[in-house]
């Protein structure tokens, strides 16, 4: 167990639709990581979140966005969603940097 | 192409033998990471190997560093059918600025079966 957790652990929806995934980082991380892993794209970065603020921005689309609140705990809000959306979707937190990850046990999205 | 890229895609061996994962990346880096990861589950955390260090044991796990050829292996002595999982190398630009500061960027990974 990393510590970190995401809720839900499933999720089902209809294209279209709007989802908001939760993640809490471990105790003392400040650091907020998401990521998307499909069998074509593999693990992407999406971005992260230090201490409240944006800190590094990957293959994130439009209709994503995120943030991290003062208790440090985030939400990834997927909206306008389509098939190709459909994947794992991970949290990880840790101190920052260039440093350790430590991985939440992610949520799977299905939009139908 | 993706920064950390790892070889072979997937390797199958029998119980009691060593397993040598390898990755390739492209630019500088600050450290390297390899994360295993079971069947549709979280990553996990294996080792750390700084860019000053050559080589790093944890374990029945070896990795080992060469910033001169952009490379790194892992090697797993003495398999188990429970390492069976999917192995992860990633790399971090220190260079990075702007909103690439602190990425990590994950290869496509190693697919390890052991068979028992």
């Amino acid at each position: 167990d990393s510590g970190v957790t995401q809720t839900p652990k499933h999720l089902i929806t209809a294209t279209g639709q709007r989802v908001t995934l939760r993640c809490s980082p471990r105790s003392g991380d400040l650091s907020v990581y998401w990521y998307q892993q499909s069998l074509d794209q593999g693990l992407q970065f999406l971005i992260h979140y230090y201490n409240g603020e944006e800190r590094a921005k990957g293959n994130i689309l439009e209709r994503f966005s995120a943030q991290q609140f003062p208790d440090l705990h985030s939400e990834l809000n997927l909206s306008s969603l389509e098939l190709g959306d459909s994947a794992l979707y991970f949290c990880a937190s840790g101190a920052g940097g260039l440093r350790t990850q430590y991985f939440g046990p992610g949520t799977r999205l299905t939009v139908l | 192409s993706q920064q950390g890229e790892e070889d072979p895609q997937a390797l199958s061996i029998q119980e009691g033998e060593n397993a040598t994962m390898n990755c390739s990346y492209k630019t500088s880096i600050n450290n390297l990471q390899w994360y295993r990861q079971n069947s549709g589950r979280g990553l996990v955390h294996l080792i750390l190997i700084r860019s000053n260090e050559r080589e790093k044991h944890s374990g029945r796990l070896r990795v080992t560093l060469d910033t001169s050829k952009k490379s790194s292996s892992l090697l797993i002595t003495a398999s188990r059918a429970a390492d069976t999982a999917s192995y992860f190398c990633a790399t971090g630009d220190p260079n990075a600025g702007g909103t690439s500061y602190g990425k990590l960027t994950f290869g496509q990974g190693t697919i390890l079966t052991v068979h028992p």
